[in-house]
């Protein structure tokens, strides 16, 4: 069975554009949730979607958007990128009902 | 809300040795997960063990074992007969049992393990 995928790997981006993120969960999994990495907050929730909807949501401003899809695919976009936004990204899928989440490899953004 | 706290920010172990990272945390729901997560620096996250906090038995996964200690808030990972690859980051992360609307995991700030030949 086929791991999270997460696309793409690096993205290095220019202060002030916006970032689109892509994650594919394990199959069958319906939830994925987001998660920042930096060196200074460490990891942090964005937010988690089950079925289309946002379930949770971390405490980030409303710059950082995502969505899912009815597949279960989801994205997370980032508008008005600032330095500060330079971190790992990492998405996450679980199945239902179950705690555990399983991780993909994560999108490395740099914000220049 | 649910805090988790890693106090040794580095370990060294033996390879062939076994070695146990700490991790406490604090929680007002009664019922939660607590897993450990490895990080080598490729920067994926992988998931190596879970425990619920109702689970009468400590968990094991091969080489992994979680220490559970309801009353002292403690989890505790050991590795055991340590490998040059079990160098990494390990973290120690807590969510609700089993989610909902509120799902969400949180983590401590890692230990960073090295095995030394």
């Amino acid at each position: 069975k086929a791991g999270v995928t997460q696309t793409p790997r690096y993205l290095i981006k220019t202060r002030g554009q916006q970032v689109t993120l892509s994650c594919s969960p394990i199959s069958g999994h319906r939830s994925v949730s987001w998660y920042q990495q930096t060196p200074g907050q460490g990891l942090q929730f964005l937010f988690e979607y089950f079925s289309e909807t946002q379930r949770n949501k971390g405490n980030f401003p409303g710059r950082f958007s995502g969505r899912q899809f009815s597949n279960s695919r989801s994205e997370m976009n980032v508008s008005t990128l600032e330095l500060g936004d330079s971190a790992l990204y990492l998405c996450a899928s679980r199945p239902t009902g179950k705690a555990e989440a399983f991780f993909g490899q994560g999108t490395r953004l740099t914000v220049v | 809300a649910q805090k988790i706290t890693q106090t040794q920010p580095g370990m060294f172990v033996q390879e062939k040795e076994a070695v146990t990272l700490d991790c406490t945390y604090d929680t007002s729901d009664p019922s939660y997960g607590l897993f450990w997560y490895k990080q080598p620096s490729s920067g994926e996250m992988i998931f190596l063990i879970y425990q619920g906090s109702y689970d009468q038995q400590n968990a094991t996964e091969g080489r992994y074992s979680l220490n559970f200690q309801k009353a002292r808030k403690s989890a505790n990972l050991v590795i055991s007969a340590s490998q040059l690859g079990d160098s990494a980051m390990y973290f120690c992360a807590m969510s609700p049992r089993r989610g909902g609307s509120n799902y969400k995991l949180t983590f401590g700030k890692g230990t960073l393990l090295t095995v030394n030949p």
